[in-house]
C-alpha cells in the first residue's frame, strides 16, 4: 500500500527563490498536516486541512508561507521568497478524521536547504 | 506554543537493558501517542493511548496515559540494536481538534 508521498526528497536553493513542496496523502484519508522539523524547534505543526479545507494555520511562520489543498489527493506548501532560516525537513502527514484521532501517517519528508 | 517536555533527551544503553522515557505537560491532553523516527524517515506511530490511566503494550513496548492526563511514559524491555532512533511523545489537547503537539524527543542509542 502506498503511504504518504512527498516530493522532492531534497532541495537546495538560493535565498530569494520560490520553493514548492508537494504531498499526496494516503487514499481515503481526509485530514492532511504539514510539519516542519529542525534541531532547535523540533516538530512544529504549520497547518492542517480537513476535507481539503484549512482548519488551523496558526503555525505558519509568516506570509512567505502558503499551503493549498486543491483536492483530496494533493497538497502543496510554498515558500516565497525563501530564506536560510527556512532550512528544515518538512513533513506531510495524513489521517482519517473522526477515526482514532492522533494516528498520523507521515511521509519521508522533504529536506530543504536555503543557501 | 504548547510544549511537551520529554526526558531524557538522550540515552546510551547496553543491548538487553530496559529503557524508560517520559513526557510531561502543564496542560491536559485527551490523547497521548508515542512515535519513533529513524534517520531520514518520518515518525511512525508505536502506541496510542485514549483514556487516563490506560496501560497499553505493543510487543516489547509498554506505555501509560497518566491519571492526571498531563503525562505519559514509554518503556522498552530488552532493547535490541534496531530500537535505535528518536522517540517522540505527542498529544492532542482537549478541544484541540486533530492537532498533535510533539515532545522534544528522546534519542536512543544501543551498544552491542
Amino acid at each position: 500500500d502506498a503511504g504518504v508521498i512527498q516530493s522532492p526528497r531534497h532541495e537546495v536553493t538560493e535565498m530569494g527563490q520560490e520553493v514548492t513542496l508537494r504531498c499526496k496523502p494516503i487514499s481515503g484519508h481526509n485530514s492532511l498536516f504539514w510539519y516542519r522539523q529542525t534541531m532547535m524547534r523540533g516538530l512544529e505543526l504549520l497547518i492542517y486541512f480537513n476535507n481539503n479545507v484549512p482548519i488551523d494555520d496558526s503555525g505558519m511562520p509568516e506570509d512567505r508561507f502558503s499551503a493549498k489543498m486543491p483536492n483530496a489527493s494533493f497538497s502543496t506548501l510554498k515558500i516565497q521568497p525563501s530564506e536560510p532560516r527556512d532550512s528544515a525537513v518538512y513533513f506531510c502527514a495524513s489521517s482519517v478524521s473522526g477515526g482514532n484521532t492522533g494516528e498520523l501517517f507521515f511521509g519521508e519528508g522533504s529536506r530543504l536547504t536555503v543557501l | 506554543g504548547q510544549q511537551l517536555n520529554q526526558s531524557p533527551q538522550s540515552m546510551f544503553i547496553q543491548e538487553g537493558e530496559d529503557v524508560s522515557m517520559n513526557c510531561t505537560s502543564s496542560s491536559i491532553f485527551n490523547t497521548w501517542l508515542w512515535y519513533k523516527q529513524d534517520p531520514g524517515e518520518g515518525p511512525v506511530l508505536l502506541i496510542a493511548l485514549y483514556k487516563a490511566g490506560e496501560l497499553t503494550s505493543n510487543g516489547r513496548l509498554t506505555a501509560q496515559f497518566g491519571i492526571t492526563r498531563k503525562d505519559s511514559f514509554l518503556n522498552i524491555s530488552a532493547s535490541i540494536p534496531s530500537d535505535v532512533g528518536i522517540y517522540f511523545c505527542a498529544g492532542q489537547l482537549k478541544g484541540g481538534g486533530n492537532k498533535l503537539t510533539f515532545g522534544t524527543g528522546t534519542q536512543l542509542k544501543v551498544e552491542l
